[in-house]
């Protein structure tokens, strides 16, 4: 069992509509959870971070995160194309290392 | 510019030769991370290390590859006698102290071995 996994898509959403990407981890011990987004060719930047159960919000992205699940979420409200990208989960147990997920390729059709 | 630092951005070597790859952390940042990403591949942990001191190395190959992170200047990723299968993305990221710190990646380095 991988320790992080996504979906890798490509998953594909109207302009305007919402994107919800998932995201599952198989260490109970993980502490703290990241997303982050990659456009082609460049480097990830970081989106959200969540450390407790329940949501979180910032601006049009919203990070669920369920620990009782091993299940944590980002979904992105008013979808624009500059939304496209490949989304990354990456989750942390204390101060070790970020292990990421192997990614979900997000497409926003005008 | 505080941002992570890594140079050289493209780095092209022939087989058998060295690459050396540089990252100069986040302004106050101690903690730095390479990572390996392979063409529509997620990134796969290759080192952690803090200031003088390796912390953990699981991810990386035991062969040809070394990491460094002195007490003055930059840290370095070292692969000796490249082979083609070592061509990929490498990202430097570092981080701030406190349990859950996120991760900020510099702009990576290919490397292409041909």
């Amino acid at each position: 069992q991988k320790e992080v996994e996504q979906n890798s898509g490509p998953l594909s959403v109207p302009e305007g509509a919402i994107a919800s990407l998932n995201c599952t981890y198989s260490d109970r011990g993980s502490q703290s959870f990241f997303w982050y987004r990659q456009y082609s060719g460049k480097s990830p930047e970081l989106i959200m971070f969540i450390y407790s159960n329940g949501d979180k919000e910032d601006g049009r992205f919203t990070a669920q995160l369920n620990k009782a699940s091993q299940y944590v979420s980002l979904l992105i409200r008013d979808s624009q194309p500059s939304d496209s990208a490949t989304y990354l989960c990456a989750v942390r147990k204390g101060a070790q290392k970020l292990v990421f997920g192997q990614g979900t390729r997000l497409t926003i059709n005008p | 510019n505080a941002g992570v630092m890594q140079n050289p951005r493209h780095l092209v070597r022939r087989r058998g030769q060295e690459a050396r790859l540089r990252c100069s952390p986040m302004k106050g940042h101690s903690h730095v991370y390479w990572y390996r990403q392979l063409p529509e591949e997620g990134l796969k942990f290759m080192v952690y290390l803090q200031k003088e001191n390796i912390i953990d190395e699981s991810g990386m190959p035991k062969e040809r590859f070394s990491a460094e992170f002195p007490k003055e200047g930059p840290s370095i990723l070292r692969i000796q006698q490249v082979v083609r299968g070592d061509s990929a993305a490498y990202f430097c990221a570092s981080s701030g102290e406190g349990v859950g710190s996120p991760l900020h990646f510099g702009n990576g380095t290919r490397l292409t071995v041909t």
